[in-house]
């Protein structure tokens, strides 16, 4: 079983709407979780993080995360083509420092 | 206020060689992270090291990778004799010592490796 699962394809959202993505974790004992944004060519940038069950919003992004589900989404919001980029999730597995990455989704924000 | 240097940017080695990565962490920060990215694969952890202290090498190959995080100066990520499957992008990543907001772990531009 993977540590991290992003399981969907590249996602397509027309300007201005709500992209959303799912990732799915393994070690119940992860109490720390993030969101990176890459874009092509470049390093990851962290964008969000969240530690407590719910929702924490930033900007146009939310993070929501559910333990008892083992699930953290990344909603963007008014989305623009500058979001057009390859988003990670990342979770730091318990007992270390290590962040375990997911393959990441490849979100197209068209104009 | 700099965020993690790497260097060099790109890199080409012939098969053989030996190939040095450089990281130089964020201002206050003491814990330094190698990650690899390989083309069309997601990031994958290598090794976390403190200073003069590597605190867990679990995801450094056996053979050839070694690590070092010296009391002066940057981390350095040594592959020897190196050969095609090692091109790929090799990232460094900081973290403060005291981690209020824990695990937060910030990236510098990553190092290309070619092998040719």
């Amino acid at each position: 079983q993977k540590e991290v699962e992003q399981n969907s394809g590249p996602l397509s959202v027309p300007e201005g709407a709500i992209a959303s993505l799912n990732c799915t974790y393994s070690d119940r004992g992860s109490q720390s979780f993030f969101w990176y944004r890459q874009y092509s060519g470049k390093s990851p940038e962290l964008i969000m993080s969240i530690y407590s069950n719910g929702d924490k919003e930033d900007g146009r992004f939310t993070a929501q995360l559910n333990k008892a589900s083992q699930y953290v989404s990344l909603l963007i919001r008014d989305s623009q083509p500058s979001d057009s980029a390859t988003y990670l999730c990342a979770v730091i597995i318990y007992g270390n420092n290590r962040l375990a990455f997911g393959k990441g989704n490849q979100v197209v924000v068209i104009p | 206020n700099a965020g993690v240097m790497q260097n060099p940017r790109h890199l080409v080695r012939r098969r053989g060689q030996e190939a040095r990565l450089r990281c130089s962490p964020m201002k206050g920060h003491s814990h330094v992270y190698w990650y690899r990215q390989l083309p069309e694969e997601g990031l994958k952890f290598m090794v976390y090291l403190q200073k003069e202290n590597i605190i867990d090498e679990s995801g450094m190959p056996k053979e050839r990778f070694s690590a070092e995080f010296p009391k002066e100066g940057p981390s350095i990520l040594r592959i020897q004799q190196v050969v095609r499957g090692d091109s790929a992008a090799y990232f460094c990543a900081s973290s403060p010592p005291t981690q209020t907001s824990a695990g937060e772990q910030y990236f510098g531009p990553g190092t290309r490796l070619t092998v040719t």
